[in-house]
């Protein structure tokens, strides 16, 4: 089973407001992904890592920004939220491998009031 | 433009019976497909997965087929049990590391 962590799992923040959502993986993947995704919508790409010191953005334009200082932990945040920014934002990591599945950790749920 | 499409939103099935989710895709660089199962409040769990190089992968009571001609996959759940139900979202990955996903499709699997 892949331990992937997200903290918070809920968010409820004013506009205007600087937040960071963590993510860390215990498994040594080198790759690391973030997408975002609304109820019955599918799951877009914002950002992904292919190892330390290497981030791209997605295909979902955003406003947010990423690190990856250490190969376990790849943070996202936002420099000043939106009630746009409502969402569920899940983190996701695999390893080198060609064919390998993304493993997904729990999200986290946030509103922007 | 969605580059995969589920296009059933919902399937309900009695239990014990066959369950078949179907997708779609529209890019042929396309080259390693997965399923993925979700519940609500709680992130995609992997499923299964098939290779482009494959037509059909068996995992225990999970099938997954693929059609390139018909650039369509299809998951097959048998028997269908309760604990079945759950949002299931297919997935396509591009040569290379970028994954795309449908919508998913809520699956009722009915006592």
């Amino acid at each position: 089973e892949a331990d992937i962590y997200q903290t918070p799992r809920y968010l409820v923040i004013g506009t205007g407001k600087k937040i960071t959502l963590e993510c860390s993986q215990t498994m040594g993947h080198d790759k690391m992904y973030w997408y975002q995704q609304d109820p019955g919508m599918e799951l877009h790409l914002i950002h992904y890592s292919y190892g330390v010191n290497s981030t791209e953005k997605g295909d979902l334009s955003s406003e947010s920004t990423v690190s990856r200082i250490r190969t376990e932990h790849f943070p996202l945040t936002l420099e000043s939220a939106r009630p746009s920014h409502t969402s569920q934002y899940l983190c996701a990591s695999r390893p080198g491998q060609t064919n390998s599945p993304l493993h997904f950790g729990n999200g986290t749920r946030l509103t922007v009031t | 433009d969605q580059q995969v499409k589920q296009n059933s939103p919902s399937l309900s099935v009695q239990e014990g019976r066959i369950s078949i989710l179907n997708c779609d895709y529209t890019n042929s660089m396309f080259d390693y497909f997965l399923w993925y199962k979700k519940y609500p409040a709680e992130g995609p769990t992997f499923l299964i997965s098939i290779s482009s190089i494959k037509d059909k992968n068996e995992d225990g009571r999970f099938t997954v087929f693929l059609n390139k001609s018909a650039k369509h996959l299809s998951l097959h759940i048998v028997p269908s049990q309760p604990g079945d139900s759950a949002v299931y979202f297919c997935a396509a990955r591009l040569t290379g590391n970028q994954f795309y996903f449908g919508t998913g499709t809520s699956l009722t699997v009915i006592p």
